[in-house]
C-alpha cells in the first residue's frame, strides 16, 4: 500500500526567505501523481502545485517549486520569497492513475511565517 | 476557484440530534469524498463514491452514512450526533482525467460541534 510521510510537523521561516517542506512516499507503481495542498487557518484547501511522475521536469508555479526525485521517492516543496499569506498547513498527497484509486495524504506540515 | 459547496459551514447541535451535511459540486465529477479533520491535524477519509449509487467506507470508521443519488450531490448524515463527532468535515471531488491531472477539489468545510 502507498504511504506518504511528512517528517516536519511544524516549520518557521522569516518573511522573504526561502523554505523547503519535505515529503517522501512509498509506492510500487511507476506512474502516479503528486500534489501539494495548502490549508490556511479556517479556510479552504487549495492546490499549490502538481507533478506527474512521468515528467522529469520539476513543476513550478510562481514562487512555488518542487524537487521531484523519483528514484528516492521524494517530493519536496520550495517556497521562495515567503509571504505572510503563505502561513498554513501544507499537505503532500499521492494519487494513482488507476481508475479505482484513492488519494493518500501526508499528516501535514504547519508553516509559520515570521515578520 | 473550485465549484464545490458545503452547507452548513458551522453548526452546533445537541447530543442525539440527526444532522445532514450537504455537499454539491457543479463540475460534473464522478468521484466524491468525505474527509474528517480535527483542527490542525491530518485528513481521514471516511466515505467515497465513484458515481451515482456507488458509496464506499473509507479508512477511518465512521458512524455517519452517505448517499449518491445524483452526480452533483453527496450528503453525509449522522443519525444520532455525539460529542465525539465534533470535528471539521471536508467534502472533495475529482475527475478521472489524465489530461487534467486528477486534481482533487475541496469544499470550504463544515465545522460541527456536538454539545
Amino acid at each position: 500500500a502507498q504511504t506518504v510521510t511528512q517528517s516536519q510537523p511544524e516549520m518557521s521561516v522569516q518573511e522573504a526567505e526561502t523554505v523547503t517542506l519535505s515529503c517522501t512516499y512509498d509506492t510500487s507503481e511507476s506512474d502516479y501523481y503528486l500534489f501539494w495542498y495548502k490549508q490556511p487557518p479556517s479556510r479552504q484547501m487549495i492546490l499549490v502545485i502538481r507533478q506527474e511522475a512521468y515528467k522529469q521536469q520539476n513543476a513550478t508555479e510562481n514562487r512555488f517549486s518542487v524537487n521531484f526525485q523519483k528514484a528516492a521517492k521524494s517530493f519536496s516543496l520550495k517556497i521562495s520569497d515567503s509571504q505572510l499569506g503563505d502561513a498554513a498547513m501544507y499537505f503532500c498527497a499521492y494519487r494513482s492513475p488507476l481508475r479505482d484509486d484513492k488519494i493518500i495524504f501526508g499528516k501535514g506540515t504547519r508553516l509559520h511565517i515570521l515578520p | 476557484e473550485a465549484d464545490i459547496y458545503q452547507t452548513p459551514r458551522y453548526l452546533v447541535i445537541g447530543t442525539g440530534k440527526k444532522i445532514t451535511l450537504e455537499c454539491s459540486q457543479t463540475m460534473g465529477h464522478d468521484k466524491m469524498y468525505w474527509y474528517q479533520q480535527d483542527p490542525g491535524m491530518e485528513l481521514h477519509l471516511i466515505h467515497y463514491s465513484y458515481g451515482v449509487n456507488s458509496t464506499e467506507k473509507g479508512d477511518l470508521s465512521s458512524e455517519s452514512t452517505v448517499s449518491r443519488i445524483r452526480t452533483e450531490h453527496f450528503p453525509l448524515t449522522l443519525e444520532s450526533a455525539r460529542p465525539s463527532h465534533t470535528s471539521q468535515y471536508l467534502c472533495a471531488s475529482s475527475e478521472f482525467d489524465r489530461v487534467a491531472g486528477n486534481t482533487i477539489y475541496f469544499g470550504e468545510g463544515s465545522w460541527l460541534t456536538v454539545v
